[in-house]
């Protein structure tokens, strides 16, 4: 599987953007880059995803870099329901499993 | 949509003894994954089966692991003899066949086994 590395940890104050980086230096071309939130004693949930483009959706944004060798997830306006561990993910084509890292636990001081 | 249901939510088991894990995944989806979740792993994929067919079972940690999928809408994930180092929190997701489809993760099963 090709693998993702984030950051352990990171702090927001609340109501200002967050931004998550994510380094897939190995990313082939049929990887998806998707990325799901576990917010405490629930399961993990989808947040959003992409191949080549920016995404945009209601929960945040997704910014992939030209050689898809990284990107950075943002949250426009983090809120104290935003603190959980993020989690940055390739997704083949070639078969439809999603491995789980360790992830980024995000903190939002209010 | 429910979303994909798990049952029991808690388990408490003594070592040796069988446990079942149940999961209804969401009307319709193709996929369905057995997670398991532990402080020190973290998220695990142990199954994932394609219209009700094992696609790859690399994940299942030993032989006391089995994970069935009788019909679409029902799976169960069962542990015989149970240990102590099985407790875990258990997920199950579903989803489409399509890479654009998000998995949906289940509440979670948490086991306990003394």
């Amino acid at each position: 599987d090709a693998k993702t590395t984030q950051p352990n940890s990171m702090e927001s104050n609340e109501e200002e953007p967050v931004h998550l980086p994510c380094n897939h230096s190995t990313i082939s071309g049929t990887d998806y880059i998707h990325w799901y939130r576990q917010l405490p004693s629930q399961g993990p949930e989808y947040v959003i995803h992409g191949l080549t483009s920016n995404v945009n959706n209601r929960m945040a944004s997704l910014a992939i870099a030209e050689d898809r060798k990284s990107s950075t997830l943002i949250l426009h306006r983090a809120t104290l329901r935003d603190a959980a561990v993020y989690y940055c993910i390739l997704r083949s084509s070639n078969d439809y499993k999603l491995s789980f890292g360790a992830g980024t636990t995000v903190t939002v001081r209010a | 949509d429910a979303g994909v249901i798990q049952s029991p939510r808690h388990e408490v088991t003594e070592m040796g003894q069988e446990v079942t894990l149940r999961c209804k995944p969401i009307s319709g989806h193709d996929y369905l994954f057995w997670y398991r979740q532990t402080m020190m792993r973290g998220l695990e994929l142990l199954i994932y089966f394609n219209n009700n067919v094992p696609i790859d079972d690399s994940g299942m940690p030993e032989d006391r692991f089995s994970a069935k999928m009788p019909n679409a809408s029902f799976s169960t994930l069962k542990i015989q003899p149970s240990e102590p180092r099985d407790s875990a929190v258990y997920f199950c997701a579903s989803s489409f066949i399509s890479m654009n489809s998000p998995l949906h993760f289940g509440n979670g099963t948490r086991l306990t086994v003394t």
